[in-house]
């Protein structure tokens, strides 16, 4: 298994544009989490998904939704982009929701410029 | 409101000397805490939990409900310890909540 995949591995987009940001977590894991990391800072909590459902969102604008497939991948959406939306985006993926041993597997993330 | 605090941005050791990394948090209920790192050019992977009370590569850490601190602490660092260090709180919802992170540097 390859572990937690993501693309584009790198993209660059200008204000006002949308992006779709794609993720495919490890075989048989069924929770999806995105992560927005800017320069600097740690990773900043977006998203969850488990089973198709949206089961946690952190402290971002409705430009950004987010969607869980039947195969349990996953596609992060960014609307009307702004120049502040420049960051790594990762996708975290578990076995199960939330448990104290639930362990998230990170993808190697994809770099967003915005112009 | 939950908070991560990672007060070293960087932290340069000599090889074989001691490290800690500091990390406080605040939150009301029982937390979750966790200790990711990023080597270079690899992906952020988990290092420890403080439920597991484990050592791994020679790292332990503590939780303090008195100090609200959860320090990751190495008694000889080695150069492969270099890395980008992160503190996470999981509450009892979903999300990881990380500090800003701390850059190890251990140098020969």
């Amino acid at each position: 298994d390859a572990g937690v995949t993501q693309s584009p591995t790198h993209l660059i987009k200008t204000r006002g544009q949308h992006v779709t940001l794609r993720c495919s977590p490890i075989s048989g894991h069924k929770s999806v989490s995105w992560y927005q990391q800017v320069l600097g800072q740690g990773p900043q909590f977006i998203f969850q998904y488990y089973e198709k459902e949206e089961r946690g969102r952190g402290n971002f604008p409705d430009r950004f939704s987010a969607r869980q497939f039947p195969n349990y991948s996953s596609e992060l959406n960014v609307n009307a982009l702004l120049l502040g939306d420049s960051a790594l985006y990762l996708c975290a993926s578990s076995p199960r929701l939330a448990d104290p041993t639930n362990e998230q597997f990170f993808g190697p993330g994809t770099r967003l410029t915005v112009l | 409101a939950q908070r991560v605090t990672q007060p070293e941005k960087l932290l340069s050791v000599f090889k074989g000397a001691p490290v800690e990394l500091k990390c406080n948090y605040s939150y009301s209920g029982s937390p979750e805490l966790f200790w990711y790192v990023q080597y270079s050019r690899q992906r952020l992977q988990l290092l420890l939990r403080h439920i597991s009370r484990e050592s791994i590569k020679g790292f332990t850490a503590d939780l303090n409900k008195g100090e609200t601190s959860f320090h990751l602490k190495k008694p000889f660092a080695q150069e492969e310890d270099s890395a980008m260090y992160y503190c996470a709180l999981r509450n009892s919802g979903y999300a990881l909540n990380f500090g800003k992170g701390t850059s190890l540097l251990v140098t020969p």
